[in-house]
């Protein structure tokens, strides 16, 4: 069973500070997703990254994926109110077709 | 207007009713899906499809049941609700071409008391 791990769980911050989350697997995939969710509403995709050692840079946000493209990290710089809510990581499965998630990272940066 | 919607938005019903939860997407995707989302354990595929003649079962899909009535319209059915199957729903769809990259509807909030 391919599991996706994520860390912290959760995590409370001060505006202003850095942050970095993480996805972790035993199995290899072609891509991976990072996604944020608000309350009350469904997720959104912010990123998709598909080559080993690849980084994306989507504002203060920057995602990695690793060389063996087994893991993947979440870096926010000077953290914000607005960035507040949960971020899941997800990867496909070539064979079945399907998206694998992970369980969350609950982020809360107070102003 | 939102590309994937989700009726109803919340809903309370007792042990042992029939509930159905309805999705509707504009995106023109062919792939939809039910997901449910429990505090602790990210999201969880019910079920899936990838055209209105294909459908398949997720990692729980006991308890449940759908329809996929046309390309846009994938609706999930409880049979006979338990307190367990309280959660949030989610549907989502997807392109054939990028199916990793998925759009959510805005979720129902079910309590089965």
């Amino acid at each position: 069973t391919q599991l996706l791990e994520q860390s912290p769980q959760f995590l409370s911050i001060q505006e202003g500070e850095n942050l970095t989350v993480y996805c972790n697997s035993s199995s290899v995939f072609s891509s991976l997703q990072w996604y944020r969710q608000e309350p009350g509403e469904g997720p959104v995709l912010l990123v998709t990254v598909v080559t080993g050692g690849e980084v994306k840079k989507l504002k203060r946000l920057t995602f990695q994926f690793g060389d063996a493209r087994k893991d993947s990290s979440l870096h926010i710089t000077a953290a914000q109110p607005g960035d507040t809510g949960l971020y899941l990581c997800a990867a496909g499965s070539s064979n079945t077709g399907k998206l694998i998630f992970g369980q969350g990272t609950t982020l809360q940066v107070k102003p | 207007d939102a590309d994937v919607t989700q009726t109803p938005r919340n809903r309370i019903t007792k042990t042992g009713k029939r509930i159905m939860l309805e999705c509707s997407q504009t995106k023109g995707h062919d792939r939809m899906y039910w997901y449910r989302q429990d505090p602790g354990l990210g999201l969880r595929l019910i079920y899936y499809s990838f055209d209105v003649k294909d459908i398949n079962k997720g990692e729980i899909s006991d308890g449940y049941s759908v329809s996929r009535q046309a390309q846009a319209k994938f609706s999930l059915s409880l049979e006979s609700a338990i307190p367990n199957q309280t959660a949030l729903y989610f549907c989502a769809t997807s392109d054939p071409g990028r199916p990793w990259e998925q759009y959510f509807g805005p979720g129902t909030r079910l309590t089965v008391t």
